[in-house]
């Protein structure tokens, strides 16, 4: 059964700062992989997706990769901002068109 | 374009009484939508698939007498809570799959919260 990891569960960092987030997953063979934001009492909002034969996918200052045979994934913010406070969810599909298998998120405190 | 809707976007109610949460695809046809339930600090957890024109297909532990689930239409389903009791106080969020769209393309409702006094 697929099981989704996130830590830390909570980072606070300063205004400027980069930081990566982490991700991994029990059983290699997924779909693919995205990478979400939830403010607090919202829905989601899909930040990016990356397919199982690609590595990384770039948005800004956000930056995914995806390494499927260590079954990690990481989540790289640069230059943080107070707007990045959210939490960060990772969800995996086995197969196409299945629902998405989700992580518990890192809630993430960016201080001005 | 590719926008889901719910409502109601939170709800009170009595514990025994039944709630309705409409999940609706606005601007395309979703053949399959996902109902997921998340509690506070928790992963959000896939409760059942539902499949328009059959009968929704629910994860293991999750009551299907107890959380109905109707999609009736390509942009509609619906889940209703039955005799809901206070530890279905949660936020239910659904997603809607396109129909002959990207296999991986999945979109996200705003999500309802609901409260069981």
């Amino acid at each position: 059964k697929q099981e989704v990891t996130q830590i830390p569960a909570a980072l606070s960092v300063p205004e400027g700062e980069n930081l990566v987030l982490n991700c991994s997953f029990t059983d290699s063979a997924i779909y693919n992989l995205q990478w979400f934001r939830q403010d607090p009492g919202k829905g989601l909002t899909s930040l990016l997706l990356i397919q199982s034969s690609q590595r990384e996918q770039t948005s800004g200052r956000l930056n995914a990769s995806l390494d499927k045979s260590s079954g990690r994934s990481t989540l790289y913010i640069a230059a943080s901002q107070p707007g990045d406070s959210a939490t960060y969810l990772c969800a995996v599909t086995n197969q196409a068109g299945t629902a998405l298998i989700f992580g518990k998120g890192t809630t993430l405190s960016v201080s001005s | 374009g590719a926008v889901v809707s719910q409502h109601p976007s939170w709800v009170i109610c009595k514990s025994g009484t039944s709630v309705k949460i409409e999940c609706r695809s606005l601007d395309f046809q979703a053949t399959t939508m996902f109902w997921y339930r998340q509690f506070p600090k928790q992963s959000l957890m896939l409760m059942a698939t539902s499949n328009e024109g059959s009968k929704a297909t629910y994860e293991q532990g999750v009551e299907k007498d107890k959380f109905l689930i109707n999609h009736a239409s390509l942009t509609l389903s619906t889940l209703t809570v039955t005799s809901a009791h206070p530890e279905d106080s949660s936020f239910y969020i659904c997603s809607a799959r396109r129909t002959g769209g990207l296999s991986y393309e999945q979109y996200f409702g705003p999500g309802t919260r609901l409260t069981v006094t």
